[in-house]
């Protein structure tokens, strides 16, 4: 069975600090694919990436980047010089490769705050 | 870019009654799902849907629970009689490609049970 794990359930930083957080996933399928949404106050599910299991190239995409590492299982996600509009729950997701759909397994989630 | 609409943004209904969720996926993805996340917890799976049949569903997903897509555009779950434990935030998705595409999600419906 499928499980993502977000150990860090709240987050507070001050803006412009670096902040990481962190994903562990377990999952029997040796291909998959990990993803990271973002859920802002308003409520919706903001897709920001996916991650094949064969591509373990880490990836940056401006403020954003992401560390996968399939040794460890994890699959961390750094905001560089954090703002206020980073505040969200941010979710770290998992797809197997069985199964007829991209049925995501999600995380806990982890409630990051940043303040002025 | 191409949105996932759901409608009503919120629903507030009484134990026992039915409730329709509406979702319009985007027009040319294949795969449809429901997702629902109780409030201040994980976001979970509860069915997906393809080629008009579910092909996957959890076990949240019990008899009180069905989906359609009655024609081209629309996705709907209905839950026939509601159960304080029902409310949540339900979310629709979509997708284009059996495995590893993204899911787009909608805005979610809010679902009170009273």
């Amino acid at each position: 069975a499928q499980k993502v794990t977000q150990a860090q359930t709240e987050i507070s930083v001050v803006e412009k600090e670096d902040v990481t957080l962190d994903c562990v996933y377990e999952t029997r399928d040796t291909t998959y694919y990990l993803f990271w949404y973002k859920q802002p106050p308003s409520g919706e599910l903001v897709f920001l990436i996916r991650r094949n299991s064969f591509d373990e190239q880490n990836e940056i995409s401006g403020r954003y980047s992401w560390n996968f590492q399939k040794s460890t299982s994890s699959f961390n996600f750094t905001i560089t010089a954090s703002q206020v509009v980073d505040s969200a729950v941010y979710f770290c997701a998992l797809s197997e490769a069985a199964g007829t759909a991209s049925k995501l397994t999600f995380g806990t989630g982890t409630r990051l705050q940043v303040t002025l | 870019e191409p949105e996932v609409t759901q409608t009503p943004s919120h629903q507030v209904t009484q134990m026992g009654q039915e409730v329709i969720l509406r979702c319009v996926p985007i027009s040319n993805h294949l795969y449809f799902y429901w997702y629902r996340q109780i409030l201040g917890q994980k976001v979970e799976f509860l069915v997906s849907f393809y080629n008009n049949e579910i092909s996957e569903k959890s076990e949240i997903f019990d008899d009180q629970f069905s989906v359609e897509r009655p024609d081209g555009s629309n996705f709907t779950l209905k839950i026939r009689s509601t159960k304080l434990e029902d409310s949540a935030m339900y979310f629709c998705a979509s997708s284009d490609m059996r495995l590893g595409r993204k899911l787009f999600f909608g805005s979610g419906t809010q679902l009170s049970v009273l």
